[in-house]
């Protein structure tokens, strides 16, 4: 059957630290990924997009991986801050102007 | 722009009632979706439209759930009779027609049904 998990329901880093959160999936061959934040009581905000052919994207604090053969994506987040706390969800673009396919999220808190 | 917009914010009902939900999408997207957000399933999508057209509803639960798209700039969510289990919070989005452009969503309503 098609999976998306990510590893952890929750993550707790100290400030300053290196986040890294994964999405692994299985029986899916997507064309891209996209990872998106999202904060308590709002809608998933998009951060960073990165394609099948593409191995490392960075923006700023945070870098994505994305591993065909392994199958998963990293999601790193440098010098952590406090005000980085949230849910991150990875989602998989398939192919065609289909919709995202959502993973359930890491909930990550960011403690000083 | 405004981005997506959704009505009501939050939404208390008593089982058995209907409930319609509300969305308008960023001007010039083609596509928006509807999806459910619960703690046990995360997020699923309902239904999506293109241009308008409903493409996929696979993701609706039952023939209680309903969704239209008169227009370019405007849905609903119908659910008829509402039943507890159908407490979620329920969140619209939308995007271009390049399938690899972002989704952008609404901030939700937050549906409970006693």
């Amino acid at each position: 059957s098609q999976k998306i998990e990510q590893n952890s329901e929750a993550l707790n880093i100290q400030e300053g630290k290196t986040a890294t959160l994964t999405c692994n999936y299985t029986n899916y061959s997507p064309a891209y990924l996209q990872w998106y934040r999202q904060d308590p009581g709002r809608g998933p905000v998009f951060l960073l997009l990165i394609r099948e052919n593409e191995k490392e994207k960075r923006k700023e604090r945070l870098k994505v991986t994305f591993d065909t053969t392994l199958k998963q994506s990293l999601f790193h987040i440098t010098a952590s801050q406090p005000a980085d706390s949230a849910t991150y969800l990875c989602a998989l673009g398939l192919s065609g102007n289909t919709p995202l396919v959502f993973g359930k999220g890491t909930r990550l808190s960011v403690i000083a | 722009d405004a981005g997506v917009i959704q009505s009501p914010r939050h939404e208390v009902t008593e089982m058995g009632q209907e409930v319609t939900l509300r969305c308008k999408p960023i001007s010039g997207h083609n596509s928006l979706f509807w999806y459910r957000q619960t703690m046990m399933r995360g997020l699923e999508l309902l239904i999506y439209f293109n241009n308008n057209v409903p493409i996929d509803d696979s993701g609706m639960p039952e023939d209680r759930f309903s969704a239209k798209m008169p227009n370019a700039s405007f849905s609903t969510l119908k659910i008829q009779p509402s039943e507890p289990r159908d407490s979620a919070v329920y969140f619209c989005a939308s995007r271009t027609a390049s399938s690899t452009d972002t989704q952008y969503f609404g901030p939700g309503t937050r549906l409970t049904v006693l």
